[in-house]
């Protein structure tokens, strides 16, 4: 039974830190792509990072502008997501989300999500 | 951002049936990238629902189906129940962003 649990959300002030983390059980982290996926309150899903197996990071640009690094301990089989100049935009439910299938290719999806945890950015 | 675009909201009376479009491009589901779908109940972390040539995970019921034709997709639910009423969001990835894009979610009434 896959299971992914995050952590590490709660009120900050803009232009704070928070690092999010991700423990994975059920699965071996490095074996698979990673993403991390957003949801601002009353909105709809944001992709915000992805990490392939071979550590290969992609960002969604546009609402990471170069803040957030996504990465993983693989002894505690665990991704996280350091995000750095935090603002009001980045307040949002955080979700941890395996990939499976290849970027792009026919098949490609995300097959397990955690439950989330919340950011809220607020002065 | 979205550059999938899906109707805000549909909505049907139990048992009958309806369609959630997923509009894109030749750089996403026209370029043949895999397309999927997720649901989201309220409360919850969304749920893979099918994705491919309508492959779905255990315990998701045949009445959801997936077609694509082109640049869009669609997802049709058939004998609509009430534990349906959701969120719903396509997903495809998009080669000139390089990145993963969601549609902008369509809400499913059950009447």
């Amino acid at each position: 039974q896959v299971q992914l649990v995050e952590s590490g959300g709660g009120v900050v002030q803009p232009g704070e830190s928070l690092r999010l983390a991700c423990v994975a059980s059920g699965l071996t982290l490095s074996s698979y792509g990673m993403h991390w996926v957003r949801q601002a309150p009353g909105k709809g899903l944001e992709w915000v990072a992805f990490l392939e197996t071979n550590l290969r990071s992609e960002y969604n640009v546009d609402c990471v502008k170069g803040r957030f690094t996504i990465s993983r301990d693989n002894s505690k089989n665990t991704l996280y997501l350091q995000m750095n100049r935090l603002t009001a935009d980045d307040t949002a439910v955080y979700f941890c989300v395996r990939n499976r299938g290849d970027p792009g290719v026919p098949g490609n999806h995300f097959d397990s999500w955690g439950r989330g945890t919340l950011v809220t950015v607020s002065s | 951002q979205s550059v999938l675009t899906q109707p805000p909201s549909v909505s049907g009376a139990p048992g009958q049936s309806v369609t959630i479009s997923c509009a894109g491009s030749s750089s996403n589901i026209g370029a043949g990238h895999g397309v999927s779908w997720y649901q989201d109940l309220t409360g919850t972390a969304p749920k893979l629902l099918i994705y491919d040539h309508n492959s779905r995970p255990s315990g998701v019921p045949g009445r959801f189906s997936v077609s694509k034709s082109g640049t869009s997709a669609s997802l049709a639910i058939t004998g609509l129940q009430a534990e349906d009423e959701a969120h719903y969001y396509c997903l495809s990835y998009d080669s000139s962003l390089s990145i993963w894009i969601f549609g902008g979610g369509t809400k499913l009434t059950v009447l």
